[in-house]
């Protein structure tokens, strides 16, 4: 079965950066695009961006520019979502996702929780 | 506009119907998904697409859309159907960039 599990929860100081891990397994890694999304304590769902197992390319979402880097592995079936320069707003869970078609998640990681504070 | 709205809380009585609604420009032209989130739990995919349920869900849920509207029907709504809401919509390079603010549903 598809199974997305991620790393496990972070605390950083504001102005560090956190990585976030997503492993698949359970399909082929490379036949599917995966998003990260996040969610801050209480609030909605945040598109971050995607990434292209098989050529590593990546989309990020406008708000996360510069501050965001989304690779892959391809020898373990992982993806890493990099978010820098932290700041207390960043304090979110943050879900690994994968793209069934055009846009639809059909399945989600666990989630990780990031919590930012000095 | 870039954005989906949505009522942020609907309630409905048990074994009732209820329609959550979202409202967005991308709507005239993408589908809206549905998922659906419980506390403390990663949000689960219940419709995609025109009206299509992934394997699981039961089909008392089904989506409809009319202009820039799309709506998620819960028909008898169940206690367990208790959650928050979200829909979302994709962009021209298929990737999901909006998601609506939520709807909390209550089963009364």
């Amino acid at each position: 079965q598809v199974q997305l599990v991620q790393s496990g929860a972070e605390v950083k100081k504001p102005g560090a950066s956190v990585m976030v891990s997503c492993k698949a397994s359970g399909y082929t890694f490379t036949s599917y695009f995966l998003h990260w999304v996040r969610q801050a304590p209480g609030q909605g769902l945040e598109w971050m961006g995607i990434i292209n197992p098989s050529g590593g390319s990546t989309t990020y979402a406008q708000n996360f520019q510069g501050r965001v880097t989304m690779t892959r592995d391809t020898s373990t079936s992982t993806v890493y979502m990099e978010l820098s320069s932290l700041r207390s707003e960043d304090s979110a869970v943050y879900y690994c996702a994968r793209d069934m078609v055009r846009g639809v998640i059909d399945y989600w990681g666990q989630g990780t929780l990031v919590t930012v504070s000095s | 506009s870039s954005e989906l709205t949505q009522d942020p809380a609907v309630s409905v009585a048990l074994g009732q119907t209820v329609r959550i609604t979202c409202q967005g420009d991308s709507l005239r032209s993408y589908y809206a998904n549905w998922y659906q989130q419980k506390p403390g739990q990663a949000p689960v995919l219940v419709i995609y697409g025109r009206n299509n349920r992934p394997s699981g869900i039961p089909d008392r849920f089904s989506g409809s859309s009319s202009g820039n509207t799309a709506s998620l029907t819960i028909t008898g709504a169940q206690a367990e159907d208790e959650a928050d809401y979200y829909c979302n919509s994709r962009d021209s390079s298929g990737n999901p960039r909006m998601f609506g603010g939520g709807t909390k549903l209550t089963v009364l």
